[in-house]
């Protein structure tokens, strides 16, 4: 069946990089594309951003200057990278297939943002 | 960016009642409208895509409408297990964008 696990720090100090991986399962990332989403603690969902099947990318253009997503294929692996954290970017980071509607999703990964 | 905007950040029903949950977009989004589930401690749920289509395992008390800007999620015989968090996306232009969230309650 088709799963998604994120792994990522916990924990970040302000002015730090992010790096989070998305494992996924049961699907090739050649076949389809795979997205990034958070939410803030009590708050909404807000895209990131995608790595389409072929490797190429969308980004959310009010990060996009921050934010890079890539893969590993043969590793099943999607990376999230972001750069310059501060405390408003805590938040649950997710990530979910698809390519326009959002069929399947990880639990998850909680991101502090804190000194 | 589209905007999405869920009118109603709140919403409190009777068990057994009837639901409507509305969504207007910032612009024509020709039914590319997703809506989803989310319950507290967990990863939302899609519910419905295409603005209508209910996808596999949802129940059928679950329904979507609309055209144009203005979408609907409706939800007959409320059940306890309905309470969540429930958020409309459009998928028509980059960025994907979601409404604000409408959390409903059991009266």
């Amino acid at each position: 069946q088709v799963q998604l696990k994120e792994s990522g720090p916990g924990l970040v100090a302000p002015s730090q990089s992010l790096s989070i991986t998305c494992t996924v399962s049961g699907f090739s990332l050649t076949g389809y594309g795979v997205n990034w989403v958070r939410q803030p603690p009590g708050k909404g969902l807000e895209w990131l951003g995608m790595i389409w099947g072929d490797g190429s990318t969308d980004y959310n253009s009010a990060l996009k200057s921050r934010l890079s997503i890539s893969k590993d294929n043969s590793k099943s692996q999607v990376f999230l990278k972001m750069n310059s954290l501060q405390t408003d970017d805590t938040a649950m980071y997710y990530c979910a297939r698809g390519g326009n509607w959002f069929a399947y999703w990880g639990q998850g990964t909680l991101v502090t943002v804190s000194a | 960016d589209i905007q999405m905007t869920q009118s109603s950040s709140y919403l409190s029903v009777s068990l057994g009642g009837r639901v409507t949950i509305t969504c207007k977009a910032s612009d024509h989004i020709n039914n590319w409208l997703a809506w989803y589930q989310q319950k507290p401690g967990n990863a939302p749920r899609l519910l419905i895509s295409g603005a209508t289509s209910l996808e596999t395992g949802v129940p059928s008390r679950f329904s979507g409408s609309g055209s144009g800007k203005d979408y609907t999620l409706s939800i007959t015989s409320l059940q306890t297990e309905d309470v969540a968090t429930y958020y409309c996306q459009q998928y028509w232009s980059t960025p994907p964008t979601f409404g604000g969230g409408t959390k409903l309650e059991i009266k």
